[in-house]
């Protein structure tokens, strides 16, 4: 049972334009979401988050959309640059007693193309 | 460098072999949770410790069992180990013990290969 998906393995995108990675999550009770960049032999590394009371939350290039109606979230990168190019998890923290328990998807590799 | 080391880096080993990762925390940082990460999968919640104490269990096999140490250091057994069990191991450390994520903080992992 797959709470978080990201159906995109892999996105490529020209630099300098923009890159949307999408997550789409089927637990209502989800509070908080994530987003994870990963580069080959190392560990994630947090890049953004939203809470589920807000629709959106903007650091730099980096804007995270949340539509709850439609349990889905997105990444924008806006422009897309040569560092990007790495795979982005989406994750999501449960409510009351699974509050400690991140729930992950399945990540989507961003290739920028110069 | 995120300040969490892990080693080993590699492991090759045999089914029915038993292993052992081993997980340093950043220096004050006092939970540590392990994830598992298979071929083309997202991250596995393992399980989490704070300050010696098992907190959360997520998907951790029966199999399978960690503990965290009086110096933080916390290490993950895995025993009677199968072919499914190849994957990347991550371990992951926060300065306190809920998680909004955004203050983990996660290791190189370690790979293990079963043979």
């Amino acid at each position: 049972d797959q709470q978080v998906k990201q159906n995109s393995p892999s996105l490529s995108v020209q630099e300098g334009r923009i890159s949307i990675l999408n997550c789409d999550y089927t637990n209502s009770m989800f509070d908080y979401f994530l987003w994870y960049k990963k580069y080959p032999a190392e560990g994630p590394t947090f890049l953004i988050s939203i809470s589920s009371i807000k629709d959106k939350n903007e650091d730099g290039r980096f804007t995270v959309f949340l539509n709850k109606s439609a349990k889905h979230l997105s990444l924008h990168i806006v422009p897309s640059q040569p560092g990007d190019s790495a795979v982005y998890f989406c994750a999501a923290r449960g409510a009351g007693g699974s509050n400690y328990q991140l729930i992950w998807g399945a990540g989507t590799k961003l290739i920028i193309k110069p | 460098d995120s300040g969490v080391t892990q080693t080993p880096k590699h492991l090759i080993t045999a089914t029915g072999q038993r292993v052992t990762l081993r997980c340093s925390p950043r220096s004050g940082d006092l939970s540590v949770y392990w994830y598992q990460q298979s071929l083309d999968q997202g991250l596995q919640f393992l399980i989490q410790y704070y300050n010696g104490e098992e907190r959360a269990k997520g998907n951790i096999l029966e199999r399978f069992s960690a503990q965290q140490f009086p110096d933080l250091h916390s290490e993950l057994n895995l025993s009677s180990l199968e072919l499914g069990d190849s994957a990347l191991y991550f371990c992951a450390s926060s300065v306190g013990g809920g998680t909004s994520g955004r203050e983990q903080f996660f290791g190189p992992g370690t790979r293990l290969t079963v043979l």
